[in-house]
């Protein structure tokens, strides 16, 4: 199965902070990464396909980059309502896999 | 209103089945592939299994292969986890999801039920 390591695990952001996750991957993706945002309680939500594909309704603060094995998602001037758990997720290959999570805390 | 209802999660004793569902309304249900995701308690995301628009086509996590089956009744509009040989370790929220056209990607998520296997 392909691996996918998420990092950081955890960060400390202030509201109006840029905020960069990466992702890497033990083989190669193509851009079959997409990241997704989960609060506590809650079902995670779809923020970007394809690496770098905004899904609907996600602001425009929300970026995603790279291919390959390596993938950042971006978060620029960091809003209260996104202080979340952030997952990527490979789909390239079955079975399908998820980074570890990076908690972004205030 | 595009939406996923799971049902069917509780305790259960190890070695122990148990059935999930997921009521799917306001999209072409059969159209799209779906697939279970779960989550331990406290821990990441797990995907656990898919199975293509038709039912013809079904994946599964190593982890589950041989114990967890997954199927639908698109006359119904729902699909199923079917979760025999129970561990301890299966204990997690398990949410169902869509996938959309054009990629393994989860677009629309349930709210969750939880299985807890525990003597």
């Amino acid at each position: 199965a392909i691996r996918i390591t998420q990092s950081p695990s955890s960060l400390s952001a202030s509201t109006g902070d840029r905020v960069t996750i990466t992702c890497r991957a033990s083989q190669g993706l193509s851009s079959y990464l997409a990241w997704y945002q989960q609060k506590p309680g809650k079902a995670p939500k779809l923020l970007i396909s394809a690496a770098s594909t905004l899904h609907s309704g996600v602001p425009s603060r929300f970026s995603g980059s790279g291919s390959g094995t390596d993938f950042t998602l971006t978060i620029t001037y960091l809003q209260s309502e996104d202080f979340a758990t952030y997952y990527c997720q490979q789909y390239h290959t079955y079975p399908l896999t998820f980074g570890g999570g990076t908690k972004v805390e205030i | 209103e595009v939406q996923l209802v799971e049902s069917g999660g509780g305790l259960v004793q190890p070695g122990g089945s148990l059935r999930l569902s997921c009521a799917a309304s306001g999209f072409g249900f059969s159209t799209y592939a779906m697939t279970w995701v779960r989550q331990a308690p406290g821990k990441g995301l797990d995907w656990v299994s898919g199975i293509s628009g038709s039912g013809g086509s079904t994946y599964y996590a190593d982890s589950v292969k041989g114990r967890f089956t997954i199927s639908r009744d698109n006359s119904k509009n729902t699909l199923y986890l079917h979760l025999n040989s129970l561990r301890a370790d299966d204990t997690a929220v398990y949410y169902c999801a869509k996938i959309p056209a054009g990629g393994d990607v989860f677009d629309i998520w349930g709210q969750g039920t939880m299985v807890t296997v525990s003597s």
